[in-house]
């Protein structure tokens, strides 16, 4: 069964726009990581959040993390056409654990 | 640097038919996961293999089973395939280490359509 939830499940919005993308999970966790996937694709790692970190930045990327809310949200900022794409976060839940569960994802689609 | 191989890329199979996946780990990493991924829905956990050895499995039927090889790559099996085994098949992997938290890289899945 899926951990968490994605919110919104569709979202679109303007290049240029910022874009931002929440998750909420049930568990407690040891850490928190999103994916990108483009249509029928593979995923590929954005960036990891741990339990005890409560922000991180990457690039145009922004997650937080409220482990008191079970939740994390995710910004894309100044979006491009390339972002367009589905977006899911992945719980992990021990140390050196290779097991994530994954929500149902959140599908962004970028207007030119 | 590779990362994460997988093949094939697409097949197209018969139900109660029986289909091999393969996937090579990203170089420097000894773990491999197999997730499904139905359409629409996110990835889920199949079985990890280390040191040869199945350590965690999801909640999936014995028709699916798994090997690793010494070189850390991968295979998973499924027999008897059934009309809704039809999925993404995702390969990841990543580095056993003991500090909290790795990075798991995935491979581009192997599309399996069974009719």
């Amino acid at each position: 069964s899926q951990q968490g939830e994605e919110d919104p499940q569709a979202l679109s919005i303007q290049e240029g726009e910022n874009a931002t993308m929440n998750c909420s999970y049930k568990t407690s966790i040891n850490n928190l990581q999103w994916y990108r996937q483009n249509s029928g694709r593979g995923l590929v790692h954005l960036i990891l959040i741990r339990s005890n970190e409560r922000e991180k930045h990457s690039g145009r990327l922004r997650v937080t993390l409220d482990t008191s809310k079970k939740s994390s949200s995710l910004l894309i900022t100044a979006s491009r056409a390339a972002d367009t794409a589905s977006y899911f976060c992945a719980t992990g839940l021990n140390f050196g654990n290779e097991k994530l569960t994954f929500g149902t994802g959140t599908r962004l689609t970028i207007i030119p | 640097d590779a990362g994460v191989t997988q093949s094939p890329t697409h097949l197209i199979k018969t139900r109660g038919q029986q289909v091999t996946l393969r996937c090579s780990p990203k170089s420097g990493h000894d773990t491999v996961s197999w997730y499904q991924q139905a359409l629409g829905q996110g990835p889920q956990f199949i079985f990890q293999y280390y040191e040869e050895e199945e350590r965690q499995r999801g909640n999936f039927p014995d028709r699916f089973s798994g090997h690793q090889f010494p070189n850390y790559s991968s295979e998973l099996n499924v027999n008897a395939l059934l009309l809704g085994d039809s999925a993404l098949y995702l390969c990841a992997s990543s580095w056993r280490a003991k500090e909290a938290g790795n990075t798991i890289y995935f491979g581009e899945g192997s599309w399996l359509t069974v009719v």
